[in-house]
This record gives structure tokens, sequence and C-alpha cells, in this order.
């Protein structure tokens, strides 16, 4: 049992680069989702799924993709990167109706020049 | 809505001294509230949690958490730090009615003091 997995770990982009952050669970967890870390902040919510072919946004959607084509699988897609600092982006994933915790991957750190 | 509010970014404290980590949050209905730790350049590990059962929560690592609905807190607590507690933390909370979504906190960074 794996858990939560995230690759690359790390990832330095240029400017209007774009790229895919995958994420896989092996827990047959309906839910799934993506966070951004930026540094001295929380994390914030990017979009999430309930289920293989259902997606939606989170508080901060905008320039990325997602598509859920199997339970398992949830890759998030970075359109064109902006200039910043290192921000981590995290995978998470649960069931469905159970407001319990969330299983986190370890993360992705990505610096954009 | 839910919000999340951790009153200190920087809390120091000495080896084998107390922890307090303090957590507000706001919520309409029943909420769900969580405490997460994040060591240097690692993922999310979970602490504990409180979903409704007993208002004094028990965690890992000796760390405990009281809800108190009527001042709206979840705070952490520690008898005695020791050097691994050094870390980020976050609070967290979620409520039935918005699925499985987290509204995180913006971390409080513990420093322990040999």
């Amino acid at each position: 049992n794996a858990g939560v997995t995230q690759t690359p770990k790390f990832q330095v982009l240029k400017t209007g680069q774009s790229m895919t952050l995958q994420c896989a669970q092996d827990m047959n967890h309906e839910y799934m989702s993506w966070y951004r870390q930026d540094p001295g902040m929380g994390l914030r919510l990017i979009h999430y799924s309930v289920g293989a072919g259902i997606t939606d946004q989170g508080e901060v959607p905008n320039g990325y993709n997602v598509s859920r084509s199997t339970t398992e699988d949830f890759p998030l897609r970075l359109l064109s990167a902006a200039p910043s600092p290192t921000s981590v982006y995290f995978c998470a994933s649960s069931y469905v109706g159970r407001v319990n915790e969330q299983f986190f991957g370890p993360g992705t750190r990505l610096t954009v020049l | 809505a839910q919000s999340v509010t951790q009153l200190d970014s920087h809390v120091s404290v000495s080896e084998g001294t107390p922890v307090l980590l303090r957590c507000n949050y706001s919520s309409s209905y029943s909420p769900s509230l969580f405490w997460y730790v994040q060591h240097p350049n690692k993922g999310l590990q979970l602490l504990l949690k409180y979903t409704s059962a007993a208002t004094l929560v028990k965690g890992i690592n000796g760390f405990e958490a009281e809800f108190k609905k009527s001042e709206t807190s979840f705070h952490l607590t520690k008898p005695s730090a020791h050097m691994s507690d050094a870390a980020e933390y976050f609070c967290v909370v979620s409520e039935r009615g918005t699925g499985n979504q987290f509204y995180f906190g913006t971390g409080t960074s513990l420093t322990v003091i040999p």
C-alpha cells in the first residue's frame, strides 16, 4: 500500500512553460484534491474531484487544469508558469462522505524562473 | 463560511516546557477540526482530529487539543516540548455540506530551544 504518490519531487520551470504534476493513490478513495502552498502561507485548494469523470474548482483554480479518468489518478496541469519563488503542490485523497482525515502526498516543489 | 485563524505565526519554547499553539475557527455548522504537522521539506502528517465526539482529543507524540464551541477555539497543547517537535503546524477546518473541502490556517512555526 503506497498511499498517495506524487511525481516529480522537484521541478524548475521557465516563465511561460507548462507541465503536468502526477498524483496517484491506491486506497480506492473517491475524493482527490490538489493544494498549493506558497511561502509563509497555508495550503489553498486548487481543484478537486469526487470521482472519475467529475472535477470542480477550488479556491485558486486559475492557470490550472485537471482531469480524472480513473479513480487512482488525478493529474494537475500547470498551463503557463508565472515567475514565483518555490511553491509546494500537495495532492490529497480520502473517502467521500466521511469528513475524515485526508491523506497527503509528499509534495512537488516547483520553482519558476 | 469556514475559516481558520492561527493566532501566532511563530512560537518559541525551551525543551521540556509546555507548548501552546492557538487556533480559532469560523464555521456555520458543526465543524470537524484537525491539526497537521509539517517537518522541513516533508509532507503533512495528521496529529489529531475532532469530529463531534469527545471534546478533548489526544493525538500522536503527546499532543492534544480541546474543542471549545463557546470560544470557537481548538488550541493544540503538549506538556513537554521535545527537539523533534520543531516544525510547522496547521489548523484545519472542514464541515458537512462542503464535502471534503479543507480550509487551512496560515500555520505556526514552532522552534524548540535546547
